[in-house]
């Protein structure tokens, strides 16, 4: 059964810092992982998405890697703004199904 | 990507009640699904709603208290039957495309049950 992690559940970092969020999964065979984001009472916006056979996307600030053979991924965000304070998720998908994690809260201070 | 609307936003319903949930696509789409998001957790996939025939029902989740319709390719609706406060989360519908399998969600219904 698939299985997504998360880490950090929480993060704080000042305005104008770059910064990281992991994603991991059990299992390897997937189709594609997305990265979402989340502001508080609404839907989702979709920021990336890796395919199996990609390494990496880039969108603005945004930068999301993918390394399948060991169930990771990671979303670099370039020179943080308190805009982009949000629940950030990962998503695998395999079998037509997305798989999340429990996302990440992040809180950019001015 | 596709533009979805959801109807209602959110609701506030008695308990045994029933209420659905409206997905509208802009598009014609070939996968259309449907979760829930309970307070403070994460998505979880309620079904595929098929087109032309029965739901596909995730593990948890039976066809009596979740109905699905997909009666064409740009709408589905979604009832939760008899609530009960433990059905108080948000539902959102999401649509897929066949070529890259990338989901777009619509903006979720806010379900509260007292």
């Amino acid at each position: 059964k698939q299985e997504v992690t998360q880490i950090p559940a929480a993060l704080s970092v000042p305005e104008g810092e770059n910064l990281v969020l992991n994603c991991s999964f059990t299992d390897s065979a997937i189709y594609n992982l997305q990265w979402f984001r989340q502001d508080p009472g609404k839907g989702l916006t979709s920021l990336l998405l890796i395919q199996s056979s990609q390494r990496e996307q880039t969108s603005g600030r945004l930068n999301a890697s993918l390394d399948k053979s060991s169930g990771r991924s990671t979303l670099y965000i370039a020179a943080s703004q308190p805009g982009d304070s949000a629940t950030y998720l990962c998503a695998v998908e395999g079998g037509g199904k997305l798989i999340f994690g429990q996302g990440t809260e992040l809180s950019v201070k001015p | 990507s596709a533009v979805i609307s959801q109807k209602p936003s959110r609701d506030i319903c008695q308990r045994g009640t029933s209420l659905t949930i409206q997905c509208q696509v802009d598009s014609q789409v070939t996968m259309m699904f449907w979760y829930r998001q309970q307070p403070g957790q994460s998505l979880t996939l309620i079904a595929t709603a098929n087109q032309g025939s029965e739901a596909t029902y995730e593990s948890g989740f039976v066809i009596d208290k979740f109905p699905i319709s997909r009666p064409n390719l740009t709408f589905s609706t979604l009832t939760v039957s008899n609530m009960s406060p433990e059905d108080s989360s948000i539902y959102l519908c999401s649509v897929g495309t066949a070529r890259t399998y990338e989901q777009y969600f619509g903006p979720g219904t806010r379900l509260t049950v007292t």
